[in-house]
């Protein structure tokens, strides 16, 4: 079973669409969590951590439940400029080893 | 502030060649991270320094790939000799804290 693992995708959507991105991990010890994006052929960013608690930025909210393993981002009021790939991270220990999964490319359309 | 800095920003080779790359991170972070990241792919972790000592190389192939920090500061990595499936884009990262700043990449195109 791979560390990190992703919806395949890929997503197309209409503007103004709710899209949610789905993602599990296998190592009950990781430690914090964040979704990067990642335009074409550019380097990736931090869009956001995840906390426990879940959180919300804007348009985004992010989801996190330890005892499933399994973090979600959802992306309400889709915009053209949200299309990206979208890559679920995981750190396992207090050095910040990042462990990205495939990505999940994300294409709203107009 | 200025980011990371990487070069070349793009390098054709044949297999069997070697090939470095360098990077330059953000001042003052502490801790840079080499990655590979093959087309398709999340990116993959090969080799991470706080400041001049690695903390983890554990998925560096070690036979032909090859990284240092001097001064702990700017960092290159090196492949001797390149494969095929090295073709890839490689990335390096800075962070001060949590937040990992990456570079635009040098994409290797091995044939």
């Amino acid at each position: 079973r791979k560390e990190v693992e992703q919806d395949p995708g890929p997503f197309n959507v209409p503007e103004g669409a709710t899209v949610a991105f789905n993602c599990t991990y296998s190592n009950s010890a990781s430690q914090s969590f964040f979704w990067y994006r990642q335009d074409c052929r550019k380097e990736p960013k931090l869009l956001m951590s995840v906390y426990s608690s879940g959180n919300e930025d804007g348009r985004f909210t992010a989801q996190l439940n330890r005892a499933s393993q399994y973090i979600s981002l959802l992306i309400r009021d889709s915009k053209l400029s949200d299309s990206a790939t979208y890559l679920c991270v995981v750190n396992r220990g207090s050095n910040y080893k990042l462990t990205f999964g495939k990505g999940t490319l994300l294409t709203v359309n107009p | 502030e200025a980011g990371v800095a990487q070069s070349p920003r793009y390098k054709i080779i044949e297999k069997r060649q070697s090939v470095a790359f360098w990077c330059n991170p953000i001042s003052g972070h502490a801790t840079l991270y080499w990655y590979q990241q093959i087309l398709g792919q999340g990116p993959k972790l090969l080799i991470q320094f706080q400041n001049n000592g690695v903390v983890d190389d554990s998925q560096l192939p070690k036979d032909r790939f090859s990284a240092e920090r001097l001064k702990g500061v700017d960092s290159t990595l090196k492949i001797q000799p390149a494969k095929l499936e090295d073709s890839a884009v490689y990335l390096c990262a800075s962070s001060g804290t949590f937040e990992q700043y990456f570079g635009p990449g040098t994409r290797l195109t091995v044939t």
